[in-house]
């Protein structure tokens, strides 16, 4: 399988808090993406880097990426309740191959 | 409103049946995919079509069967030779395959067997 693995599997956190989950995949890339899924719900597409790029923002959103070390992280700051849910990298080589997620906690 | 519709939301299964979960999505996308997810797991890849009439099997494709007979349409069935089925079932569509795109998902079926 080519299923990458999210690390931590579970983190919990206080509402305004920076929130980091880490990524590592198998196989050479050219993109990697990063998703978002409420329970019970399908997964949202949050963001894509290219293989090119170490580090890429989108609103409260920064990802890097590392591809020496086959590794990408993805920091959520000042968290909110709403942020709550499991976040999981993709890779897209020829299909989408997620990563085992991290789920995340928000408290209020 | 473009997007990708799953139906039925649950379904119950008797064991020894096959049944047939719903993909629809009309944003004209070439490539659908599926996916099954197990309780507090990652989301593991069942078949792959990429084109009209064309489609691959992924990692865990055993005890499944689909079809691609129209663009817009990619149904999967559960049939009795799939020994474990309850899960949850993700279908997921992008404009083409391969790198670069995004890939759209529906909200999924829960699948139960009694």
């Amino acid at each position: 399988s080519q299923q990458g693995e999210e690390d931590p599997q579970a983190l919990s956190i206080q509402e305004g808090e920076n929130a980091t989950m880490n990524c590592s995949y198998k196989t050479s890339i050219n993109n990697l993406q990063w998703y978002r899924q409420n329970s019970g719900r399908g997964l949202v597409h949050l963001i894509l880097i290219r293989s090119n790029e170490r580090e890429k923002h989108s609103g409260r959103l920064r990802v890097t990426l590392d591809t020496s070390k086959k590794s990408s992280s993805l920091l959520i700051t000042a968290s909110r309740a709403a942020d709550t849910a499991s976040y999981f990298c993709a890779t897209d080589v020829n299909q989408f191959y997620f990563g085992t997620g991290t789920s995340l906690t928000v408290i209020p | 409103d473009g997007g990708i519709t799953q139906s039925p939301k649950y379904l119950f299964r008797k064991e020894g049946q096959n049944v047939t979960l719903s993909c629809e999505q009309n944003l004209n996308h070439d490539a659908m995919y599926w996916y099954r997810q197990d309780p507090g797991q990652g989301l593991r890849l069942i078949y792959y079509s990429q084109i009209v009439n064309d489609f691959q099997k992924g990692d865990i494709a055993e005890g499944y069967s689909v079809s691609r007979e129209k663009k817009e349409s990619f149904p999967l069935t559960v049939t009795s030779a799939q020994k474990n089925p309850t899960a949850f079932y993700l279908c997921a569509s992008s404009i083409r395959q391969g790198s670069g795109t995004e890939a759209f998902f529906g909200q999924g079926t829960r699948l139960t067997v009694v």
